[in-house]
């Protein structure tokens, strides 16, 4: 099985920070790399696919980058309704594996 | 617009049987491949299981292989999962979502709780 390892596991930030998440991969997935967001009580919502490509109607403060094993998600102006939780997740091969989450907050 | 409504969620004994649905409109259903995905209370997520359009291909995680089994109905928009055998680690919210490995369209949930 493929392991997603996120870093770091917890984030605070502050409104209009920059912020970095990063996800490594177990083995190379070339750009099968996908991005959600999650909050709580709600079910995960779809941010980035292919690891770099916005997801229609996604904000463009939203980017993601990488390939292989390394990738980052990054938000480049925090605003208050981006304090969530945020997974990685491989779409190479099955098992589908997630990262274990990167929590976002105030 | 796309939406995913699972139900039959709740309260079951250890090695007991439940079967939860998702009802799908918005989309054409029968063109699509669907997934379950899960999340314990508090914790991370995990696929559990996909199918293809047609229901001729399946995957299912080895923590729910032999005891899950997911399913189709084209006809009504409907999506399974049965699950049998359960165990109180199979705790969890239940997702159902659009797609096999990429998931953009999500149901709400619908929460199981494996409990004596």
């Amino acid at each position: 099985d493929i392991q997603m390892t996120q870093s770091p596991s917890s984030l605070s930030a502050s409104v209009g920070d920059r912020v970095t998440i990063t996800c490594r991969a177990s083995q190379s997935i070339s750009s099968y790399l996908n991005w959600y967001q999650q909050k709580p009580g709600k079910a995960p919502k779809f941010l980035i696919y292919a690891a770099s490509s916005l997801q229609s109607g996604g904000p463009s403060r939203f980017s993601g980058s990488g390939s292989g094993t390394d990738f980052t998600l990054t938000i480049s102006s925090l605003q208050p309704e981006d304090f969530a939780t945020y997974y990685c997740q491989q779409s190479y091969s099955t098992p589908y594996t997630f990262g274990q989450g990167t929590k976002l907050e105030i | 617009q796309v939406q995913l409504v699972e139900s039959g969620g709740g309260l079951v004994k250890p090695g007991g049987s439940l079967r939860l649905s998702c009802a799908a409109s918005g989309f054409t259903f029968s063109d699509y491949d669907m997934s379950w995905i899960r999340q314990a209370p508090g914790k991370g997520l995990e696929w559990v299981s996909s199918i293809s359009f047609s229901g001729s291909t399946i995957y299912y995680a080895d923590s729910v292989k032999g005891r899950f089994t997911i399913s189709r109905d084209n006809t009504k928009n409907l999506l399974f999962l049965q699950m049998n055998s359960l165990r109180a680690e199979d705790t969890a919210f239940y997702f159902c979502a659009r797609d096999t490995s990429t998931w953009p369209h999500w149901g709400q949930g619908t929460l199981v709780t494996v409990s004596s």
